[in-house]
């Protein structure tokens, strides 16, 4: 099956500083890379997808980037704010419901 | 519209009891998902529903855990004769179905500890 590996498991920026996660995934028919963000004590949202034609996704502050040949996808987080201290999950998926997550990244945001 | 829905938010047990929980989704949404979240850890996939019929079951851990789903709704998730490993937070999402509808709803979870 596939496997989806996260890093780093912890982050800690200043405010105002950019945020990366990176996650590799080991089949190489995986089409559909989510970034899901879990604050304490709610549930997973989803913040934003990849599809695999597309290389670069970006919504505001929050863009995504995929590198298929290398099998690794990133999320990059500018200008980070309080508001985006949280867990964040990378996924991805083979078939269009099944999703395989990463371990999860700490991100904590200095004030 | 109301989001997914789940219940008990906590469950206590003893090992070796049964426990149910159950899941709500989104009306509307015909296929749901359990997953498995254990501390610190990311979310393992349990089950997927498509209707009332499971076509990808290769989650679940042992025979002891089971899910049904009726009337193309609410899902239950069973665990028969817990053990303290199975003490985890249970996810339940759901998704509208069919190939464009990829986002998955999830639910606040059922935090479920065995004793």
């Amino acid at each position: 099956g596939e496997n989806v590996e996260q890093h780093p498991s912890t982050l800690s920026v200043q405010e105002g500083d950019s945020a990366v996660i990176k996650c590799t995934y080991s089949d190489s028919a995986s089409n559909y890379f989510p970034w899901y963000k879990q604050e304490l004590g709610k549930r997973p949202q989803l913040i934003i997808d990849i599809r695999s034609n597309v290389g670069e996704k970006k919504d505001q502050r929050i863009a995504v980037t995929l590198n298929k040949t290398a099998k690794h996808f990133s999320l990059h987080i500018t200008e980070t704010q309080p508001e985006d201290s949280a867990v964040y999950f990378c996924a991805a998926s083979i078939q269009d419901y099944k999703l395989s997550f990463g371990a999860g990244t700490t991100v904590t945001v200095r004030a | 519209g109301a989001g997914v829905s789940q219940s008990p938010s906590n469950k206590v047990t003893e090992k070796g009891k049964d426990v149910e929980l159950r899941c709500d989704p989104i009306s509307g949404h015909t296929a749901l998902y359990w997953y498995r979240q254990s501390l610190g850890q990311g979310l393992e996939f349990l089950i997927y529903f498509q209707g009332n019929s499971a076509p990808d079951k290769s989650g679940l851990p042992s025979d002891r855990f089971s899910a049904e789903r009726t009337g193309g709704s609410v899902s239950t998730l069973t665990i028969q004769r817990t053990q303290q490993e199975d003490s985890a937070v249970y996810l339940c999402a759901s998704t509208p179905g069919g190939q464009s509808s990829y986002e998955q709803y999830f639910g606040p979870g059922t935090r479920l500890t065995v004793t």
